[in-house]
């Protein structure tokens, strides 16, 4: 079964930092495109980075600078380091599968995390 | 900075056809943006629905269809069901490794 697991979210300062993962299964991360994709409350979907099968990443203007993607190919997860937090970062944020080659689509989803930037 | 536009809200009866839009504040989308669909439902993740312009996700059925229609994306949904009634998105590749979502469509069936 193809599946992603976030984990990772929470309550969190202004300013601070906080790592997410996202574990898959049934594909290898490392022969993907992988993203992160986020949905701030009772708003819409917003891109937020990928990284790439070739190890290219790519950000968001919103978040360049301040979050890194990253992968263990071990492990079969993705990560999204967020640092500096803010609170227009307060957010559900989804893993997904963006294919790469012939598919450029996010498919599947993970189920979320969620990250609450807060004092 | 282009934007990607889709309407905020759409209503369709029952049975009926409706198609749903996603286009660009400068320009036109073209298959070069591989648009891509999704639906969700209050609480849930998105579920893709259609990729590459036109090819349907695995499990979604064939009611649902993409295109490229004049100069904006398509989604069209034919003999629509209450089960339908949800959120819809779309997204473009803009090149350089950036993706942009549209505002999404709220669905009412």
């Amino acid at each position: 079964e193809v599946r992603l697991v976030e984990t990772g979210g929470g309550l969190i300062q202004p300013g601070g930092s906080l790592r997410l993962s996202c574990v898959a299964s049934g594909f290898t991360v490392s022969s993907n495109y992988m993203s992160w994709v986020r949905q701030a409350p009772g708003k819409g979907l917003e891109w937020v980075s990928v990284i790439y099968s070739g190890g290219n990443t790519f950000y968001a203007d919103s978040v360049k600078g301040r979050f890194t993607i990253s992968r263990d190919n071990s492990n079969n997860t993705l990560y999204l380091q967020m640092n500096s937090l803010r609170a227009e970062d307060t957010a559900v944020y989804y893993c997904a599968n963006l294919g790469g080659g012939k598919r450029f689509g996010f498919d599947p989803w993970g189920q979320g995390t969620l990250v609450t930037v807060s004092s | 900075q282009t934007v990607v536009t889709q309407e905020p809200s759409f209503s369709v009866s029952p049975g009926g056809t409706v198609t749903l839009t996603c286009g660009l504040s400068s320009g036109s989308v073209s298959t070069t943006h591989y648009p891509s669909w999704y639906q969700q439902t209050p609480g849930q993740a998105p579920r893709a629905l259609i990729y590459n312009t036109n090819t349907r996700s695995s499990g979604v059925p064939d009611r649902f269809s993409g295109s490229i229609l004049g100069n904006k994306a398509a989604l069209t949904i034919t003999g629509a069901q209450a089960d339908d009634e949800s959120d819809y998105y779309c997204v473009l590749y803009m090149g350089s490794g950036i993706w942009v979502f549209g505002g999404g469509t709220k669905l009412t069936v």
